[in-house]
């Protein structure tokens, strides 16, 4: 089953305005990360929270983490044209034995010029 | 930088054949990861590896095994290909400190059986 959930499946914003994604899972984590992925190529790793760190920020990237909730969210300021892409968020599981990296279905991004 | 290569790009395959997808990282990474991926379902794991020789079922293994004899590289078999099969397959590596960590994907195989 997927540990991973994203919100919206799909966003579409203008150009310079911020996006924000949704990720919801279902165990407790060691960590969470996001991922990019541009049309049909592989996935580019782009940020990983630890479950005892709330908040954490890359570039233009902020990511926050409530293991209360189980939740997190993906925050894109400044979007360009070049944001466009897909992007996923992923867990590993804590106390599942060995540790395995699974994603949620993912949130489609357009930025419209 | 970290390297992911998977042995193709494209593969086209028939029904009830045996088909190997072949991934070697250059990182000396510990865990390797076999997803299939589909239109609105996102990433599903079908088996991974912590170790050479170590494999453990993700989430959707049927009609798939693995391999690791080397700790680069992670085959993926589909025994006898269905057309359910049909998808784009991505493998990736990590590092295991505390939690999995960054994974480096390869650029994916898009598998067609017909």
């Amino acid at each position: 089953s997927q540990q991973g959930e994203e919100d919206p499946q799909a966003l579409s914003i203008q150009e310079g305005e911020n996006a924000t994604m949704n990720c919801s899972y279902k165990t407790s984590i060691n960590n969470l990360q996001w991922y990019r992925q541009n049309s049909g190529r592989g996935l580019v790793h782009l940020i990983l929270i630890r479950s005892n760190e709330r908040e954490k920020h890359s570039g233009r990237l902020r990511v926050t983490l409530d293991t209360s909730k189980k939740s997190s969210s993906l925050l894109i300021t400044a979007s360009r044209a070049a944001d466009t892409a897909s992007y996923f968020c992923a867990t590993d599981a804590r106390g599942f034995g060995n540790e395995k990296l699974t994603f949620g279905t993912g949130t489609r991004l357009t930025i419209i010029p | 930088d970290v390297k992911v290569t998977q042995s193709s790009r494209y593969l086209v395959k028939r029904t009830g054949e045996k088909v190997f997808l072949e991934c070697v990282q250059d990182m000396d990474h510990e865990n390797m990861f076999w997803y299939r991926q589909d239109p609105g379902l996102g990433l599903r794991l079908i088996y991974f590896s912590y170790d050479v020789k170590m494999k453990e079922k993700g989430d959707i293994p049927e009609g798939y095994s693995v391999s690791r004899e080397k700790k680069e590289r992670f085959s993926l078999i589909l025994e006898s290909a269905s057309t359910n099969q049909t998808s784009m397959y991505l493998c990736a590596s990590s590092l295991s400190m505390g939690g999995v960590t960054e994974a480096f994907f390869g650029q994916g195989t898009r598998l067609t059986v017909v």
